[in-house]
């Protein structure tokens, strides 16, 4: 079982449709929990970090279930902008970090 | 302030050469990542280097493979005798390194170096 799965898409979504990504998690002494964005030929970036009561930030929604180490990053109302892939990523390190990325969830959005 | 920069943006060589692969983190950024991401693939961690402490190199895929790091600041990736299987996007990423439970250092990722094998 591979350490970090996704569902690699792609996902096709009209502009202000809601999607959900999921992911799930192998090593159950996993500490943190991150979302990245990584943009065709680009580098990834943070776009939040997951926490377990569930945060949210603005049109972005991410939820952590410990006990099913499952992961979850919803956007509401998409832009043409949010076209990208979406990283699932998790740092079983405490302390200095060591992260395993899934090979990501790509999301299309059309007019 | 200036992010992480790495160079060459491209580098295609033939199969069997060396290549040197360089980063420059964060200024004061004390960790230092590397990764390799395939076409198709996701991030796949190469080495890691903190401070002073001796890099973990549990990713490097062979003894082709080696990375030092210059007085805790720049570092250089070297490949010898290249295959057509390292082509790939290598990533180099930094952070803040900070130690302690629970503590999260996010991870500011350079532009990535493009290594074509032919």
């Amino acid at each position: 079982r591979k350490e970090v799965e996704q569902d690699p898409g792609p996902f096709n979504v009209p502009e202000g449709a809601t999607v959900a990504f999921n992911c799930t998690y192998s090593n159950s002494a996993s500490q943190s929990f991150f979302w990245y964005r990584q943009d065709c030929r680009k580098e990834p970036k943070l776009l939040m970090s997951v926490y377990s009561s569930g945060n949210e930030d603005g049109r972005f929604t991410a939820q952590l279930n410990r006990a099913s180490q499952y992961i979850s990053l919803l956007i509401r109302d998409s832009k043409l902008s949010d076209s990208a892939t979406y990283l699932c990523v998790v740092n079983t390190n405490s302390g200095y970090s060591t992260l395993t990325f899934g090979k990501g969830t790509m999301l299309l959005v059309s007019p | 302030g200036a992010g992480v920069s790495q160079s060459p943006s491209n580098k295609v060589t033939e199969k069997g050469k060396d290549v040197e692969l360089r980063c420059d983190p964060i200024s004061g950024h004390t960790a230092l990542y590397w990764y390799r991401q395939s076409l198709g693939q996701g991030l796949e961690f190469l080495i890691y280097f903190q401070g002073n402490s001796a890099p973990d190199k549990s990713g490097l895929p062979s003894d082709r493979f080696s990375a030092e790091r210059t007085g805790g600041s720049v570092s250089t990736l070297t490949i010898q005798r290249t295959q057509q299987e390292d082509s790939a996007v290598y990533l180099c990423a930094s952070s803040l390194g900070l130690a302690g439970e629970g503590a999260w250092n996010e991870q500011f990722f350079g532009p990535g170096t493009r290594l074509t094998v032919l």
